[in-house]
Parts: C-alpha cells; structure tokens; sequence
C-alpha cells in the first residue's frame, strides 16, 4: 500500500495563477481532507468529504475548490493564487472521520 | 471552533513527565491526538471518544473529561523521541464530520 500520496511535493505560483494539487489514498478510505499549515496556526482545514459525489467547507474554505469523483481521488484546486496561500498543504484520509487519519507527506506551496 | 492547547511549548529533560491540555468552548464528541515531528507530516497517537475512558500505550497516555470539554496527554519518563509538536483536534458531534484541530504545543526534550 502506498498510503497517502500527493504531488507535487513543491510548488511555486505567480499571483493569479491556477494549480491543482493532487492527492490519493489507496487504502479505500470514505473520510478525506485538505489541511493547511502556517507557522503558529497549527491545521486548519479547508474542505473535507465523507464519501464519493460529498464534499463539504471546513474552517478557511475561502480560494479553493474541491470534488470527488471517485473513492481514492481528492484533488484541491487553487483558482487564482494569492500570496496569503503561500503554506504547506496536507491531504488525509480515514475509514470514517472518528478514525485514525492518514496523512500525506505535504505539498509546499509558494505563492510570488 | 478550533480547541486551545496548553501550553504552547515545553522544553524537558530525558525522563521527565509532561501533561499537554486540550479544551473547547463547546461540548464534544471526541478528541484525537497527533505528533507531528519538524519536516513530516502529523501522525496518530490516540482517539478519545464521549464517555471518558482513558486511552494510552506504553508510557503515552490520554483523558477526555465530557464535563469539562477538555482532554489532556500524559508523556511519562519522556524520550528523546517524543519531541515534537502534539495537536489535538476535536469533532463536536457525531454529525459533525469536522474535525478542527488546535494551534499545537511544541515538546523538546533535552538529554
């Protein structure tokens, strides 16, 4: 099993661009989530889905966009970057949200 | 709402005992508690769910009082391993499905 995966590992925008970051689980997980991590803010979370065709906004859902289309798949996608975007970028995922989460490695986004 | 942990930051030394504090404004469902060490990803210690029953293994250990919505990690004898940041995040209801985790308390442990 390879667990969590989410590419790119690092990335670097301009201002107004576009980007998808990509994240999978093959553990046949229903619970998937996107955090973001910022110096002193701990992980705050952005979107998160419970199942297939669910998706629903977590606590800064505000520039980003997600959906998912199958079990394993959950990509984030960043519609217009901003440098306040510039963080690192965690995906996980769980049989249930009252269960151990899975965490990917993290996705280091900068945003110029 | 995101939980308060307390405190921010310990610093220890090998074999000393630490209690990280977890509490929320709001009633909760459950608790979980995560490691992250500098440059990896957070990983799973322990859930807490409603009812009070105390979790742990080895010398890591963890309690949920309902009452007072909060939760605390016991680290006994600590290792130099144990450093890290802990974080605890909390689900509010069992159809909440949000879990919002708190700011983290920095462990250093010395030699």
């Amino acid at each position: 099993n390879a667990g969590v995966t989410q590419t790119p590992k690092f990335q670097v925008l301009k201002t107004g661009q576009s980007m998808t970051l990509q994240c999978a689980q093959d553990m046949n997980h229903e619970y998937m989530s996107w955090y973001r991590q910022d110096p002193g803010m701990g992980l705050r979370l952005i979107h998160y889905s419970v199942g297939a065709g669910i998706t629903d906004q977590g606590e800064v859902p505000n520039g980003y966009n997600v959906s998912r289309s199958t079990t394993e798949d959950f990509p984030l996608r960043l519609l217009s970057a901003a440098p306040s975007q510039t963080s690192v970028y965690f995906c996980a995922s769980s049989y249930a949200e009252s269960y151990e989460q899975f965490f990917g490695p993290g996705t280091r986004l900068t945003v110029l | 709402q995101q939980p308060v942990q307390s405190p921010q930051a310990v610093i220890l030394r090998e074999g000393e005992d630490a209690v990280i504090n977890c509490s929320s404004s709001k009633a909760l469902y459950s608790v979980h508690w995560y490691r992250q060490k500098h440059g990896e990803a957070p990983v799973f210690l322990m859930i807490l769910l409603k009812g009070g029953e105390q979790k742990g293994h080895e010398k890591i250990s963890a309690s949920f009082n309902e009452k007072k919505q909060q939760s605390s990690l016991y680290l006994t004898a600590s290792q130099l391993s144990y450093s890290g940041t802990y974080f605890c995040g909390t689900e509010m209801s069992r159809r909440d499905d949000k879990i919002i985790f708190g700011k983290g308390t920095r462990l250093h442990i010395l030699p």
